[in-house]
């Protein structure tokens, strides 16, 4: 069955920061990737996305995140974090042979200290 | 329209209450799922339904029963739940396939509390 770890499950940085989170999966077949944010009391919104191509995908508000297909990882980036991007942030992954079951790590909770 | 609509947005029921969680999306996506995330905790996959049929039950007490009755709504009924089941209920849409369209649109969840 497929997994997925985040080995973070809270970070605390200051503004201007750069942010990077882990993300691994335990599939090993043909996988599709994401990152998904939920801002305090608000709904998942897809940060970026991995299906083929160019390993290194950006997203939207200044992140980006590169699959390592070889080390079965998709790590999250952000140069300069600001106060806006406290929130947690979930690794998932959707295996091609599982069909449509999106699976999500544990999450990462991010605090932002102005 | 990249919305999925979950209504209501909260609910407090009694543990002999029957009261239904509602859904609806206008993406012509055929994939909706039900999740639950407790507080603090990642979303949980409960069922998938794909073209309107069953395709996922992930092991879900038989008090909770879905239903997709066309391909834009997908319902779940709720009978005789126990204080545990409490949390926020997640649904979300998809394109059904392996392609770079088949990333998962969620609401904003039902906010469910028994007492």
């Amino acid at each position: 069955a497929q997994s997925v770890s985040q080995h973070n499950h809270h970070v605390i940085l200051s503004e201007a920061a750069s942010l990077e989170l882990g993300c691994n999966y335990s599939y090993g077949g043909t996988v599709n990737l994401f990152w998904y944010v939920q801002y305090p009391g608000q709904h998942l919104q897809l940060l970026l996305k991995y299906f083929s191509g160019d390993p290194l995908v950006k997203g939207i508000k200044g992140f980006e995140a590169e699959f390592i297909k070889s080390k079965f990882s998709f790590n999250l980036r952000k140069p300069s974090v600001q106060w806006s991007d406290t929130a947690e942030y979930f690794c998932a992954v959707n295996a091609w042979a599982a069909g449509n079951k999106l699976t999500f790590g544990g999450g990462t909770r991010v605090l932002v200290k102005p | 329209d990249t919305e999925v609509t979950q209504t209501p947005k909260h609910l407090v029921m009694g543990m002999t209450n029957k009261k239904s969680l509602k859904c609806e999306q206008h993406m012509g996506h055929r994939a909706m799922y039900w999740y639950k995330q407790k507080a603090k905790k990642p979303p949980e996959l409960m069922f998938v339904y794909s073209y309107e049929k069953l395709s996922i039950n992930e092991s879900v007490p038989s008090r909770f029963s879905p239903e997709c009755p066309n391909s834009s709504l997908l319902n779940l009924h709720l009978h005789a739940l126990q204080p545990e089941d409490s949390a926020l209920y997640l649904c979300a849409s998809s394109q059904v396939g392996k392609g770079d369209d088949t990333e998962a649109f969620f609401g904003q969840g039902t906010r469910l509390t028994v007492v």
